[in-house]
């Protein structure tokens, strides 16, 4: 069985930094694709981070791209998100999710139960 | 970014009424469509891929259609069970969402 698990959330003040981790299991991580997609409070999904099955490519939407920084360890089965310089608009549910269709660009077939950051003073 | 117009955003209907959920892109996305499902206080779901392929295990009363820029999501027979909000998702360019669809039974 796929599980997800993310990690890591909480309340921080706008500025500051933090890191989130989802662990994997159920399948061979280091063949898939993972992304993390957040949901703000009442709002709809937004997709934030992707990355490839050996990490040395990653993609961000403009919302994020130079704060954000998404990494994977294939030997722990692990995907992390370092969240620098956060903002209030930061503030939502994020969801570790595994791509499938065996490419970098497609859905997300599996998804974490998800992690709630707060971004506020 | 290709922007995902859904509509309705609310839609209420009776037990065992077939629902029909619209999605329209921006520009040709060629199929890269799926659909999910999110139950209230739950991570969302994947029900359909490639804008007509079914998920491993969901139930064959869900279907979905369309081509270029116009798709749709179709519930057979709804459940009490398919009560949730459904969001449309495309995958031809970096991913963005559709606003989603809260389905309530009337």
């Amino acid at each position: 069985e796929v599980q997800l698990v993310e990690s890591g959330g909480g309340l921080v003040q706008p500025g500051r930094s933090l890191k989130l981790s989802c662990a994997a299991s159920g399948f061979t991580f280091s063949n898939y694709y993972m992304a993390w997609v957040r949901q703000a409070p009442k709002k709809g999904l937004e997709w934030v981070a992707t990355i490839s099955t050996s990490g040395s490519r990653t993609y961000y939407p403009d919302s994020v791209k130079g704060r954000f920084t998404i990494s994977r360890d294939n030997a722990k089965s692990s995907l992390y998100l370092q969240m620098n310089s956060l903002k209030s608009e930061d503030t939502a549910t994020y969801y570790c999710a595994r791509l499938g269709g065996g490419t970098g660009s497609g859905y997300f077939d599996y998804w974490g139960q998800g992690v709630m950051v707060t971004v506020s003073s | 970014d290709i922007q995902m117009t859904q509509s309705p955003a609310s839609l209420s209907a009776s037990l065992g009424e077939t629902v029909t959920i619209e999605c329209r892109a921006s520009e040709d996305i060629y199929n890269g469509l799926a659909w999910y499902q999110q139950k209230p206080g739950k991570s969302p779901q994947l029900l359909i891929y490639n804008a007509n392929s079914l998920h491993t295990g969901v139930p064959s009363r869900f279907s979905g259609s369309g081509s270029g820029t116009q798709y749709s999501l179709k519930i057979n027979s709804l459940q009490s069970e398919d009560v949730a909000s459904y969001f449309c998702q495309q995958y031809y360019d970096y991913p963005t969402f559709g606003g989603g669809t809260k389905l309530e039974l009337k």
